[in-house]
């Protein structure tokens, strides 16, 4: 089945640590992107990709970081400058360079917690 | 500033009521408009996705409407479930962005 695939599904950081989630996806789509998700918020976008080897900041971009090495995956890192990371992060792919007509998919998200 | 509000936050109805949920916006210049639904501790499953020169979209119990002028957008469900309990999050495109604004979204609760 095609999808987005998201891992782990739960994730714990110490203070002062990088981690780093995964986003795969086999749709074949370009864009790919990742928001955050706190309770009683929107969605806010973290980063997004329209090609291989392209990406841009979003709204809070700071205290994060992105590669994008094959299109299929796009891994953000939550580094140790990020200071209040405590949340639930979604990835998100669409078959275009940008939204235009096309629909978004999700994965399942990955719950973050510092400890 | 390009939002998208969703009134009200929470709601509640018996099983079998008509569910009605409203996503308002701020700007008419907009690619398309998508509902997603999404259960506690998930990501978001997509429900129905609006293209700007629609009016409306159907999927079984479901039906979105769009009216750009006015800058509002609304999720009917026909007969509702408790299955249907989950929160409803409306997302627009708008021109010139390369990403959605989101509603905070209905949590939605329906009452066997």
């Amino acid at each position: 089945d095609g999808g987005i695939t998201q891992s782990p599904k739960y994730l714990f950081r110490k203070e002062g640590q990088n981690v780093t989630l995964s986003c795969e996806q086999n749709l074949n789509h370009d864009a790919m992107y990742w928001y955050r998700q706190d309770p009683g918020q929107g969605l806010r976008l973290i980063y997004y990709s329209q090609i291989v080897n392209d990406f841009q900041k979003g709204d809070i971009a700071e205290g994060y970081s992105v590669s994008r090495e094959k299109k299929e995956s796009f891994p953000l890192t939550v580094t140790s400058a990020q200071k209040n990371p405590t949340a639930f992060y979604l990835c998100a792919s669409t078959n275009t360079q940008g939204y235009g007509d096309t629909e978004a998919f999700f994965g399942q998200g990955t719950r973050l917690t510092v400890v | 500033k390009q939002e998208v509000t969703q009134i009200p936050a929470a709601l509640s109805v018996p099983e079998g009521e008509n569910l009605v949920l409203n996503c308002s916006f701020t700007d008419s210049a907009i690619y398309n408009l998508q509902w997603f639904r999404q259960d506690p501790g998930k990501g978001l499953t997509s429900l129905l996705l609006i293209q700007s020169s629609q009016r409306e979209q159907t999927s079984g119990r479901l039906n979105a409407s769009l009216d750009k002028s006015s800058g509002r957008s609304t999720l009917y469900i026909a007969a509702s479930q408790p299955g249907d309990s989950a929160t409803y999050l409306c997302a627009v495109a708008y021109y010139g962005n390369n990403r959605l604004a989101f509603g905070k979204g209905n949590q939605v609760v329906v009452i066997p």
